[in-house]
């Protein structure tokens, strides 16, 4: 059965702290693992990875992917009040996506 | 250019009344998809529709779930016989097509059906 996990469940930090958020997946037919935010609107696009190794960088957040293990990580540096989301990973299939259940990450002033 | 809309963005049932959710994709989006989110849970596929063809429908449930994207109009979401496990946030998303780019997948804004 195609899943993806995430943790931890939630997460609580302060303003200025690096967090790192995990993602560990077992898909069939893998194609690239995805990573969204939502806050109380839609998810939003956050990084696509398809390449093992290959970090990816948005300003302060960035991901790498790692095939081998199957797992990717979202850090995010400096935290702001603004960055209280829930973050939201998926394993894109050929026709399909699997979402984890999410890591609701609230940032503290 | 609007995004993807859902309406309602609530709607409230009693149990055993019928639900419909509608989703007007991004223009020039010719695919549809619809997930659900239950509390405490992730976002689970349910439906994967191209114009007036259901391409892969096997994240639904077997029973009084159904949906549809006609040629022309909206792509709505039915539930018959609501229960109040139905509950849950319903979102829409779009696409230009389907293929390794999934970035390109658009969310609409939700819906929240509530079964009372």
């Amino acid at each position: 059965e195609d899943k993806v996990v995430q943790s931890p469940l939630s997460l609580v930090v302060h303003e200025g702290d690096t967090v790192t958020l995990n993602c560990s997946y077992e898909v069939t037919n893998f194609r690239s693992l995805l990573w969204y935010k939502q806050e109380k609107k839609a998810p939003t696009f956050l990084f696509m990875l398809t390449s093992s190794g290959i970090e990816k960088k948005s300003g302060r957040l960035s991901s790498i992917l790692d095939k081998k293990e199957l797992f990717s990580i979202l850090n995010i540096t400096a935290t702001q009040t603004g960055d209280s989301a829930i973050y939201l990973c998926a394993g894109e299939l050929n026709n399909d996506m699997r979402f984890g259940a999410g890591t609701r990450l609230t940032v503290k002033p | 250019n609007a995004g993807v809309m859902q309406n309602p963005r609530h709607l409230v049932r009693r149990r055993g009344q019928e639900a419909r959710l509608r989703c007007s994709p991004m223009k020039g989006h010719s695919h549809v998809y619809w997930y659900r989110q239950l509390p405490e849970e992730g976002l689970k596929f349910m439906v994967y529709l191209q114009k007036e063809n259901i391409i892969d429908e096997s994240g639904m449930p077997k029973e009084r779930f159904s949906a549809e994207f006609p040629k022309e109009g909206p792509s709505i979401l039915r539930i018959q016989q609501v229960v109040r496990g139905d509950s849950a946030a319903y979102f829409c998303a779009s696409s230009p097509s389907w293929g390794s780019r999934g970035y390109t997948i658009y969310f609409g804004e939700g819906s929240w059906l509530t079964v009372v």
